[in-house]
């Protein structure tokens, strides 16, 4: 099993560019979410996803957009990158029983973008 | 609101030295508070997850120990490959959310 994967690794835009950030998990996972990591202020929920065609919004939603269109996929989009934006972001996945709500995440690598 | 505070920042031990790293938290109705060790340019790898106050888990040198507000987790003899960042996260029973500390930063010399 791969886990969870991230694409791309590395990526550079130019502000006001737009781009998407793909997220895959193999573990059949129904929880999805999407972080972004900035030194000294932790882990902060972006948007995430309770099963397929569903997302809602965490922490720190603007300027971003997600999608859940397949249960093992889940998308991040910027439309319009800002410096603000730049940042290290993590996918997770987890498992979950109902009434008894959401067990530990799996991350993936990360994936490191600069807006300029 | 629902919080989530480590300390120390950074911990400095020789190898050898036990110490302990501590995460407070305050939220409302705790469902789980989980532990990760990150290194650097990876993502968050699982640990532990603690449901309720008194339960304590084991993994080599690593035990996390959880009360009503913290959780301690207690590195016996470090190694220098026990460096890494150590985070902290809760999960509240309202939301399907997950609130994670900014960590501690271990560096184990040897």
């Amino acid at each position: 099993n791969a886990g969870v994967t991230q694409t791309p690794k590395f990526r550079v835009l130019k502000t006001g560019q737009s781009m998407t950030l793909l997220c895959a998990q193999d573990m059949n996972h129904e929880y999805m979410y999407w972080y972004r990591q900035d030194p000294g202020m932790g882990l902060r929920l972006i948007h995430y996803s309770v099963g397929e065609g569903t997302t809602a919004k965490g922490e720190v939603p603007d300027g971003y957009n997600v999608s859940r269109l397949k249960k093992q996929n889940f998308l991040l989009g910027l439309e319009s990158a800002a410096p603000s934006q730049t940042s290290v972001y993590f996918c997770a996945s987890s498992y979950s029983m109902p009434g008894q709500g959401t067990y530990e995440q799996y991350f993936g690598p990360g994936t490191r973008l600069t807006v300029t | 609101e629902d919080q989530v505070t480590q300390s120390p920042e950074a911990l400095r031990l020789q190898e050898g030295e036990s110490s302990s790293l501590n995460c407070s938290y305050t939220v409302s109705g705790l469902r789980g508070l989980f532990w990760y060790r990150q290194d650097p340019g990876k993502g968050p790898e699982f640990l532990f997850t603690l449901y309720s106050a008194g339960e304590e888990k084991e993994k080599e040198r690593l035990k996390a120990t959880l009360t009503k507000k913290e959780s301690f987790l207690h590195i016996t003899a470090p190694k220098p490959e026990d460096s890494a960042t150590y985070l902290c996260a809760v999960q509240a029973y309202n939301f399907n959310k997950f609130y994670f500390g900014s960590g501690t930063k271990l560096n184990v010399k040897p």
